[in-house]
This record gives C-alpha cells, sequence and structure tokens, in this order.
C-alpha cells in the first residue's frame, strides 16, 4: 500500500487561535509532501509543497507566515493555521510521493475539515 | 499556467446510463492525467491514472481517454449505479512530474 494519514479529521476552533494538522505516511517514506485547500463545493487549490529538511514551497497568493508548514521526518508533515479566523474554514488536504516509485503520484491523505468561529 | 476545466459542473442520471464527463486542459505538456472520486467531507480516491504516453486506460465499468494534443480527456462510466454517486475530479500533472492541477469537479447523482 501507500497509506498517507491525516490529523485531526475535523477540528472546531475559536477565531484567534491556532490549529496544527498532521500529515503522516504510514508505510513509506515520503521526501515530498504537499498540501492543499479546498472551498466548498469547489475543487482542490496547491498551497504549498514540503519537502524533508528544507523550507516550504508556497503557492502565490497563500500567506507562508499564516499557513506553518514543518517536514521535520521523512514520515510527518504539519500544517500549523496561526490565528485562525472564519474565512480560513476550508478543508485540508495533504499528499506525498514515494522516492522509491514512480516519483508523480500522489498519495492523498483523508483531508481535515477546519471550522472556525 | 495551466488551467483544467471540468463539464458539466454537475449531473444527474437515472440509474443504469452510461455517461460521459469531460476534462479540458490549456497546457498539453503534461506527465500524466488523473481522474479521482470524492464523496462529500472525504479525501480522494484515485480511479484511473493515464500516462502521457497512453490513450486510454480501463477499470471495471470505468474508462479514460487522454487525446494529449487536442488537451481533452473523457472519464466514460457504463451502467452508472447509485453508489457511484460522488464529485469526480480531473487532475493534470506537469511535465516536470511534480505539480498537480485539479479540475472544478463534476458532482454526479445517479438516481435509483
Amino acid at each position: 500500500g501507500a497509506v498517507v494519514s491525516q490529523h485531526p479529521s475535523w477540528v472546531i476552533c475559536k477565531s484567534g487561535t491556532s490549529v496544527k494538522i498532521e500529515c503522516r505516511s504510514l508505510d513509506f517514506q515520503a521526501t515530498t509532501m504537499f498540501w492543499y485547500r479546498q472551498f466548498p463545493k469547489q475543487s482542490l487549490m496547491l498551497m504549498a509543497t514540503s519537502n524533508e529538511g528544507s523550507k516550504a514551497t508556497y503557492e502565490q497568493g497563500v500567506e507562508k507566515d499564516k499557513f506553518l508548514i514543518n517536514h521535520a521526518s521523512l514520515t510527518l508533515s504539519t500544517l500549523t493555521v496561526t490565528s485562525a479566523h472564519p474565512e480560513d474554514s476550508s478543508f485540508y488536504i495533504c499528499s506525498a510521493t514515494r522516492p522509491e516509485r514512480a516519483k508523480n503520484i500522489q498519495y492523498f491523505g483523508a483531508g481535515t475539515r477546519l471550522s472556525v468561529l | 499556467k495551466q488551467e483544467v476545466t471540468q463539464i458539466p459542473a454537475a449531473l444527474s442520471v437515472p440509474e443504469g446510463e452510461n455517461l460521459v464527463l469531460n476534462c479540458s486542459f490549456t497546457d498539453s505538456a503534461i506527465y500524466n492525467l488523473q481522474w479521482f472520486r470524492q464523496d462529500p467531507g472525504k479525501g480522494l480516491t484515485s480511479l484511473l491514472l493515464i500516462q502521457s504516453s497512453q490513450r486510454e486506460q480501463t477499470s471495471g465499468r470505468l474508462n479514460a481517454s487522454l487525446d494529449k494534443s487536442s488537451g481533452r480527456s473523457t472519464l466514460y462510466i457504463a451502467a452508472s449505479q447509485p453508489g457511484d454517486s460522488a464529485t469526480y475530479l480531473c487532475a493534470v500533472m506537469n511535465n516536470a512530474g511534480n505539480m498537480l492541477t485539479f479540475g472544478g469537479g463534476t458532482r454526479l447523482m445517479v438516481k435509483p
């Protein structure tokens, strides 16, 4: 297999608080992980590409100081939404690639639904 | 910049119908194209992946075709079932193999 796990699956928080979302590759080492955001009834938009041991590469329009990404190990990347506001409410999905196999295949997590009150 | 468009945005059909979902992309320099299924509030399930050198892929009742030169792909679903109800997403991988661009999806409802 190629299992990618996200935690939590759903989180509700108050405006102004920070939320951390974890993305783990359970049965393989992932040198590259990707973070996507999906608003209701819209498609997935790439937020950033995360490489183990280096700084994430953010897409245009994504605030790196608001969406902190850490990829400290080959099996874990985290996305922290700092000072969350209601407009940050969305579905966040991560994916990972297996370097020892086809580099272009992304394995997706089940997603995290963030609701900011 | 790659843009991926899916038509129709929503589709409702009676059970048993054969149907076609369309995907078009603006930059034909792609590495591969992939079709995903997404159930409400859930993650993505990969259905079919077509490499740029391939013309089609089949899995059970699903058949996906790729015409790279014209920037089009279709997903054909045979004998649709209520369990096929979901959102279907088309995504293209860039030539460098490091960026996936998604279409807006087609929300399919198959009525019993």
